[in-house]
């Protein structure tokens, strides 16, 4: 069953294109920022990371963007796949706040065969 | 590895009832934590800890209690369940405390207080 609510943003994709699900963060003093997809019925499942000292890193399929100057992060996902389906949620922890993560809302991701 | 096991997968209680919510991990992480998804919102952390014989409390303790005995093991108790208690909760483990670190969820516990 659904692990997540149905009132989520929904973003709806071609199989084959790229995708780009954008985050907005809130607190300047976090220094590190993940992304996580969630599959229904299933825990967060890292895809990758970035440090606030960078602006992009890249991981296979995708890529992470920051924007601090707009408190901005976005995943791309290159050719999208039908296996992509999945809410995505940015995460964020604070400077000296350990590994405590602070949670976005979640964007639903739909890839049309 | 087995990763981070969660028990039960699914619980029903009654209004007033107590239970526990199992959460065990053997990689050896000195980081464990729990956090409760409720339907259209993230995850928000409940309680974590550092190591074993210590833990903190995360932005929404109140109703919960934990305590971690082992490294392996960080039990979540509701000592009176009520039904703003009805969500999804997951635990997290990561390698080191001092942060920040990748952490790895559990599959889940979908817990409904009537």
């Amino acid at each position: 069953g659904e692990s997540v609510g149905l009132h989520l943003p929904t973003l709806s994709v071609q199989e084959g294109d790229n995708s780009i699900i954008n985050c907005a963060y809130s607190n300047s003093a976090s220094d590190y920022f993940i992304w996580y997809k969630q599959e229904s019925g299933k825990g967060p499942q890292f895809i990758i990371d970035i440090r606030s000292n960078m602006d992009k890193r890249q991981g296979q399929r995708v890529t992470v963007l920051l924007n601090k100057t707009v408190k901005h992060l976005s995943l791309q996902i290159a050719a999208t796949q039908p296996g992509d389906s999945a809410v995505y949620f940015c995460a964020e922890i604070l400077n000296n706040a350990g590994n405590m993560l602070t949670f976005g809302g979640g964007t639903r991701l739909m890839v049309k065969p | 590895n087995a990763g981070v096991t969660q028990t039960p997968k699914f619980q029903v209680l009654k209004t007033g009832q107590s239970m526990t919510l199992q959460c065990a991990q053997d990689m050896n992480h000195e980081y464990m934590s729990w956090y409760r998804q409720d339907p259209g919102m993230g995850l928000r952390l409940i309680h974590y800890s550092v190591g074993a014989g210590i833990t903190d409390q995360g932005e929404v303790p109140n109703g919960y209690n934990v305590s971690r005995s082992t490294t392996e093991d960080f039990p979540l108790r509701l000592l009176s369940a009520a039904p703003s208690q009805t969500s999804v909760y997951f635990c997290a483990s990561s390698r080191t405390a001092g942060g920040p670190d990748t952490q790895y969820f559990g599959p889940g516990t979908r817990l409904t207080v009537l």
